[in-house]
């Protein structure tokens, strides 16, 4: 059983749509974090949440800490946010990765 | 800029040979990481250093080495040992603590065994 699921594994959106991606965790966490990895493979930081809702321009991440579940929704869709999204939680100084989901925004 | 800084980006090795990715970071970063990425599955913990001279074994550590000489940088070596070992590895450091601190990955080495 994986600490970490997330949902959908594949998201094909055109252009303009709003995503949501979705993170459920069994562990009790310190933080989550969303992260992204582009073709090259190279992994960026987009998040860390430890409560509530935050935002970066197009991007918002919610977490629900009773419920173990977060979101990462993309408003206004562009191809440029072809990714693989991946939700990861941490317990002390371990982390534990879900799965990722690949999305593909189509002009 | 702060970092992390993997080489090579690309590695091909024999079969049967040891090969040692590198992974410096100059963020004053306590702990570091090493994954390994297959396809389909999520990152996978190799061994983890929460401060110099000390590491301790991840998920998947056998046929797997590391030290850590120095705060900076935390080399992976990849035995023979390693029944599958071509794979896309991440290395990544953070402070160490636990709690709301950030994370931060290098770019990966992808490394292909002949």
């Amino acid at each position: 059983k994986n600490e970490v699921e997330q949902s959908p594994q594949n998201l094909t959106a055109q252009e303009g749509e709003f995503i949501t991606i979705n993170c459920s965790y069994s562990v009790g966490i310190s933080a989550l974090h969303w992260l992204q990895q582009h073709p090259g493979g190279g992994i960026v930081s987009l998040f860390m949440l430890s409560s509530g809702k935050k935002k970066h321009g197009r991007l918002i991440a919610t977490i629900n800490i009773q419920e173990k579940h977060s979101s990462l929704h993309i408003t206004a869709s562009h191809p440029r946010d072809s990714a693989v999204y991946i939700c990861a939680v941490r317990t002390g100084n371990q982390f534990y990765f879900g799965t990722g989901t690949s999305l593909t925004v189509i002009p | 800029d702060g970092g992390i800084t993997q080489s090579p980006k690309y590695l091909f090795r024999k079969e049967g040979q040891n090969v040692t990715l590198s992974c410096e970071q100059n963020l004053n970063h306590d702990a570091m990481y090493w994954y390994r990425q297959d396809p389909g599955q999520g990152l996978r913990l190799i061994y983890y250093s929460q401060i110099v001279n000390d590491f301790q074994k991840g998920d998947i550590a056998e046929g797997y080495s590391v030290s850590r000489e120095k705060k900076e940088s935390f080399p992976l070596t990849v035995t023979s040992a390693q029944k599958n070992p071509t794979a896309f590895y991440l290395c990544a450091s953070s402070i160490s603590g636990g709690g709301n601190y950030g994370y931060t990955f290098g770019s990966g080495t992808r490394l292909t065994v002949v």
